[in-house]
């Protein structure tokens, strides 16, 4: 089946730094969207970006979908960005299916 | 807008027991899909309702079963329960679902369930 793979799978940044995460998936996919969990579980959706670039605030993400991966871009961190980051891809096969990528552990530090 | 509502937040049983969980979906909002997060697996879909239909289910055992009604709601049901039943269980809700443009999923809180 699909993998999708997420990178790197911890990081540690100190409050106003930048950083990128990346999602790799092994096959074409309908949708993709990115996801961030807060250290009390909740998942918030951040993208719903199956191609281009979006931008919200100090987030952007760009899908590049014919490359199999997308990144996501946080400028200036703050403490509140920490949690885990998930991608989530939509599979183009006969049934629809949400497949998750491992998630990236981001703490950032004051 | 009152977003995803999962009850209960927490749950104890005990194994051999079963167990019922619930989802409200945003007003509207007629897709819902349930997934289950532990350390070891993360996240996985379960199954996926659409107008009442189940239209697609992940690779669990049947001892994980659900259903939607007319309102959208849906429950979950987990029948047998063992150990490795304990996990977070989130619920999600989308407009339409697939092949309907940009439709996100909204997640609930989750229901927090640990099998004894």
């Amino acid at each position: 089946g699909i993998q999708v793979e997420q990178s790197p799978p911890d990081l540690i940044l100190q409050e106003g730094a930048n950083s990128t995460l990346r999602c790799n998936f092994s096959d074409s996919v309908n949708n993709l969207q990115w996801f961030h969990q807060n250290p009390w579980g909740q998942l918030i959706n951040l993208f719903y970006i199956p191609s281009g670039t979006k931008q919200n605030g100090r987030l952007s993400a760009t899908t590049v979908a014919t490359e199999r991966y997308s990144l996501l871009y946080i400028s200036s961190s703050q403490t509140t960005d920490s949690g885990v980051y998930f991608c989530a891809v939509e599979i183009v096969t006969g049934t629809y299916k949400y497949i998750f990528g491992t998630g990236t552990r981001l703490k950032v530090l004051a | 807008k009152a977003g995803v509502t999962q009850t209960p937040r927490y749950l104890i049983k005990t194994r051999g027991q079963q167990v019922t969980l619930s989802c409200s979906p945003i007003s509207g909002h007629r897709s819902v899909s349930w997934y289950q997060q532990t350390p070891g697996q993360g996240l996985q879909f379960l199954f996926e309702y659409f107008s009442e239909t189940q239209r697609n289910k992940g690779n669990f055992p049947g001892r994980f079963s659900g259903r939607q009604f007319s309102n959208s709601r849906s429950e979950m049901n987990v029948s047998t329960l063992e150990l490795g039943d304990s996990a977070l269980y989130l619920c999600a809700s989308s407009l339409y679902g697939r092949d309907m443009g940009d439709q996100p999923q909204h997640f609930g809180d989750g229901t927090r369930l640990s099998i004894l």
